[in-house]
């Protein structure tokens, strides 16, 4: 069963560093998402892509994070500059198609820590 | 902005017995909700998922129960299993957004006990 995959599972980095987060999405699906939890709270929306472009992000989405389809497989998540409340587990996710109720299938996650 | 609540943060069933988990909402702008189960170290696993077009959905031993005029759905499990022991997370969208981010409630920890 095809499913999202993330790498690395695990991320270490000192504050102010940059991370690259990378997903490679359900291969024909076309939307794509990162969400994120911080530890004890619930799972977040970032931003979701569609069509090489962002078509909605939230509030935390702000001016350091960015996100990229490379090529057409890997989606990623960049953070310019890491701070220490950006430390959670990162998930990625992918939808099927632009119709209405399509289930989004998310990746294991990326675990985050920034010190 | 707590637009999904799910208030219990834990319930513990016996096997074999019904289990129902509950979530409120409070945007009426929803219109597609979904159940995610999720482990410990592992990404949230779609489980079973309602359009408001409806009130109820079922599979298998998944059941989703949706009411409108209450803003509350709920999933039932029957019968619970020791596999089922997991967190539950409701999420809902509003589908005519273009990106159709889901909004998640805070979980629900479930423990089925032998």
């Amino acid at each position: 069963e095809p499913e999202v995959t993330q790498t690395p599972s695990h991320q270490v980095t000192q504050m102010g560093q940059e991370v690259i987060l990378r997903c490679v999405p359900i291969s024909n699906h076309l939307y794509f998402y990162w969400y994120r939890q911080i530890l004890g709270q619930k799972v977040e929306f970032l931003v979701s892509f569609y069509n090489n472009e962002i078509s909605e992000k939230s509030e935390i989405f702000d001016d350091q994070f960015s996100v990229e389809r490379p090529d057409g497989s890997n989606f990623t998540l960049k953070i310019r500059s890491t701070k220490l409340e950006d430390s959670a587990m990162y998930f990625c996710a992918s939808r099927a198609r632009k119709l209405w109720g399509e289930t989004q299938y998310f990746g294991p996650g990326t675990r985050l820590l920034v010190l | 902005d707590q637009q999904v609540k799910q208030n219990s943060p834990s319930l513990s069933v016996q096997e074999g017995r019904i289990s129902i988990l509950n979530c409120d909402y409070t945007n009426s702008m929803f219109d597609y909700f979904l159940w995610y189960k999720k482990y410990p170290a592992e990404g949230p696993t779609f489980l079973i998922s309602i359009s408001s077009i409806k009130d109820k959905n079922e599979d298998g031993r998944f059941t989703v129960f949706l009411n409108k005029s209450a803003k509350h759905l709920s999933l039932h499990i029957v019968p619970s299993q020791p596999g089922d022991s997991a967190v539950y997370f409701c999420a809902a969208s509003v589908n005519s957004n273009s990106g159709y981010a889901l909004n998640f409630g805070k979980g629900t920890s479930l423990l089925v006990t032998p």
